[in-house]
């Protein structure tokens, strides 16, 4: 069973911020915390990971908080590129068993 | 540049007759995996390589198996399917099973059993 609870959708207006929230309250100390989306037809498509740090690329900005029992993937100028189902997942840094949930589904809306 | 491909991007196959769907990949990342994800849900991992070293998944069904001739290309061999196994199969490497590093999909076949 994954190990993460996400909200199952939200809307975003273009051009705001779209910060998607994700529960792993059971998290062990070497889990680390990944999030992928998913275009509709599309492979799932790797965004982003920390393991206690707060994480920022091209695509996105990564907030774990300090008991890392949750975390928040920060799209900071959302586009309608941007629709897509986004999950996030917990893995262990020794095990390429990565659990998917049911994930969020942005809208972004004009 | 797709970096993991996958053909073909469709596929239709009667039930029963065996069907094999392909993956090669440019990235020379030593670990490949195959994902089923059926309608409106996640993926589930089928199963992997590293390297040569095949590790099935403890629910994969045993219709489903796997080669990998060589670094690049994985196959997927489905030996008799069924209705059931109409999903979209995805495939993904990553460079090493023991690290942080990401996987990387490719774009899936979809697989349709009439």
């Amino acid at each position: 069973d994954a190990k993460t609870t996400q909200p199952p959708s939200m809307d975003c207006a273009e051009g705001r911020a779209a910060n998607l929230p994700c529960n792993h309250s059971t998290i062990s100390g070497n889990e680390y915390v990944y999030w992928y989306r998913q275009i509709h037809s599309q492979g799932p498509q790797y965004i982003i990971h920390g393991l206690k740090n707060n994480e920022t690329n091209e695509m996105a900005s990564l907030i774990i908080t300090e008991d890392r029992k949750s975390s928040t993937l920060i799209l900071p100028h959302a586009t309608l590129r941007d629709t897509a189902v986004y999950y996030c997942i917990v893995r262990p840094y020794n095990n390429n068993d990565m659990r998917f949930g049911a994930g969020t589904r942005l809208t972004v809306k004009p | 540049d797709a970096m993991v491909i996958q053909n073909p991007r469709y596929q239709v196959t009667q039930f029963g007759k065996p069907v094999t769907l392909s993956c090669s990949q440019t990235l020379n990342h030593n670990v490949m995996y195959w994902y089923q994800q059926k309608s409106s849900q996640a993926p589930k991992l089928l199963f992997h390589y590293y390297d040569k070293d095949f590790n099935n998944e403890a629910d994969t069904p045993d219709n489903f198996q796997s080669r990998r001739p060589n670094t690049s290309f994985c196959f997927l061999d489905i030996r008799s399917p069924g209705l059931g196994d109409t999903a979209m199969y995805l495939c993904a490497t990553s460079r090493e099973a023991e690290s942080n590093q990401p996987q990387h999909f490719g774009d899936g076949t979809r697989l349709s059993i009439l």
